[in-house]
């Protein structure tokens, strides 16, 4: 299964960079790595996903090594509004090909002004 | 507008009355999925749905089902529910099944469900 780890919570001031890590050791050849946003009592919102290298688009940045086995989710110049809970999600694809998909617990953002 | 609708958005009921939790896509989405969300145990799959006629279960299907006769909706039902089962829950779609489709879900405003 493809377990991921996130640290629980991270805090960082307006117009900081935010890195936030996502381990994934037993990522399978086919996973791609999802990232989600969400804000209090609402759905989840997705932000970025990527396969391998680096991915980009207008919220966020996506890194993932050769490896794969962690992401960094990058969000440029945090403001208050970036204040969330971001969650990492890898594919999980049993031998019996079921569609499973596992959400971690998510980190924590806290924007401070 | 691509959405995804649930209804009731809130609701109080007491224990063992039966319940269904409605949801609505209008993506024409292959797949789509329940989860439940508590405090500090993040969001957890209930139960998915490949296609119509097809679901399968997550990590927290007991006492819970699920049924998908058209493409659009699946409802969650409880059939007896219970104080355990009082979470926050969200549908949620996707294009398809298998592959970065299926992590690209679509989330449901969430209903919550309070059981007494």
């Amino acid at each position: 299964l493809a377990k991921t780890t996130q640290p629980i919570s991270m805090d960082s001031y307006e117009g900081q960079e935010v890195n936030i890590t996502c381990s994934h050791n037993n990522i399978a050849t086919n996973d791609y790595i999802t990232w989600y946003q969400q804000f209090p009592s609402q759905g989840p919102r997705f932000i970025i996903q990527g396969y391998k290298t680096k991915v980009t688009n207008e919220v966020a940045s996506l890194f993932i090594p050769a490896d794969r086995k962690s992401s960094t989710l990058s969000l440029p110049r945090v403001s208050l509004s970036d204040t969330a809970v971001y969650y990492c999600l890898v594919g999980d694809v049993s031998g019996a090909g079921s569609y499973q998909l596992t959400f971690g617990k998510g980190t924590k953002l806290s924007v401070i002004p | 507008e691509a959405q995804v609708t649930q209804n009731p958005r809130y609701l109080i009921t007491v224990t063992g009355k039966k319940l269904t939790v409605t949801c609505s896509q209008n993506m024409n989405h292959e797949y789509m999925s329940w989860y439940r969300q508590d405090p500090g145990l993040g969001l957890r799959q209930i139960y998915y749905s490949m296609n119509v006629e097809v679901t399968d279960k997550g990590d927290v299907p007991e006492g819970y089902k699920v049924s998908r006769k058209e493409k659009r909706n699946f409802p969650l039902i409880l059939e007896s529910p219970s104080p355990n089962q009082t979470s926050l829950y969200f549908c949620a779609s996707s294009k398809s099944y298998g592959g970065p489709d299926q992590e690209t879900q679509y989330f449901g405003p969430g209903t919550r469900l309070l059981v007494l």
